[in-house]
């Protein structure tokens, strides 16, 4: 059974840079046919899709948050972290890590495994 | 990019059918059979109910079927239980090669 679990820290100051680690177990990243990816969620509020890396190198991020975001994948840990930077208060939210299957010419899947989630606070 | 729109709130009775749609644009919902449900409980991560419109992953209730028609999605429940009350949003792939999620929608079982 495929499990992704979160980590990272819990509060970040204005300015600097959020990093979050997604530890996959139970299959690989390498797995040709998956992205991995990063989705969060203000408090009280609805889901934003971050972005999604795959290991062949194809990388797709949400246009508002591109300047600011990266998605990285490290086979030899079985890890994909986010990181974005110069963050505010309006990053704070709840940051899942997920796993989507590539689309074929005739599907696209959905997101179909979650880790539990992590609450990352902005604040000085 | 906006979030598709969605209802704030649907209710019915236990075993009645209520329908939660999701509105986008030809960019999007319209453009591309690619639409996707999420069901979420209080503090819990999101669940995929139903993807590429219509098809359910295996071990989702045969309950929940999902359409679309022009700019709008679909999600129906069928013969409502308690446990089908949460929060559930819609998404779909974009022109962009992205990924759009909807505001989400508070299913209230009364």
């Amino acid at each position: 059974q495929l499990q992704l679990q979160e980590s990272g820290p819990g509060l970040v100051k204005p300015s600097e840079t959020l990093s979050l680690t997604c530890t996959v177990s139970g299959g690989s990243i390498s797995s040709s046919p998956y992205y991995w990816g990063w989705i969060r969620q203000p408090p009280g509020k609805g889901l934003e899709w971050i972005g999604i890396s795959r290991y062949s190198g194809s990388t797709y991020y949400n246009p508002p948050l591109q300047s600011r975001v990266s998605i990285s994948l490290d086979t030899s840990k079985n890890q994909f972290a986010l990181r974005l930077t110069s963050v505010t208060a309006a990053d704070t939210a709840v940051y899942y890590c997920a796993r989507k299957r590539a689309c074929s010419s005739s599907s696209c899947y959905g997101f179909d495994y979650w880790g539990q989630g992590t609450l990352v606070t902005v604040s000085s | 990019q906006s979030a598709l729109t969605q209802p704030a709130s649907v209710s019915g009775s236990p075993g009645q059918s209520i329908t939660i749609s999701c509105t986008g644009t030809s960019s999007d919902v319209g453009g591309y059979n690619y639409v996707s449900w999420y069901q979420q409980h209080p503090g819990k991560a999101p669940k995929l109910m139903i993807y590429d419109v219509s098809n359910r992953p295996s071990g989702v209730s045969n309950r929940f079927s999902g359409s679309k028609s022009g700019n709008t999605a679909s999600l129906t429940i069928s013969g409502l239980q308690s446990e089908d009350e949460a929060d559930y949003y819609c998404s779909s792939y974009t022109s962009s090669d992205t990924w759009l999620f909807g505001g989400g929608t508070k299913l209230t079982v009364l």
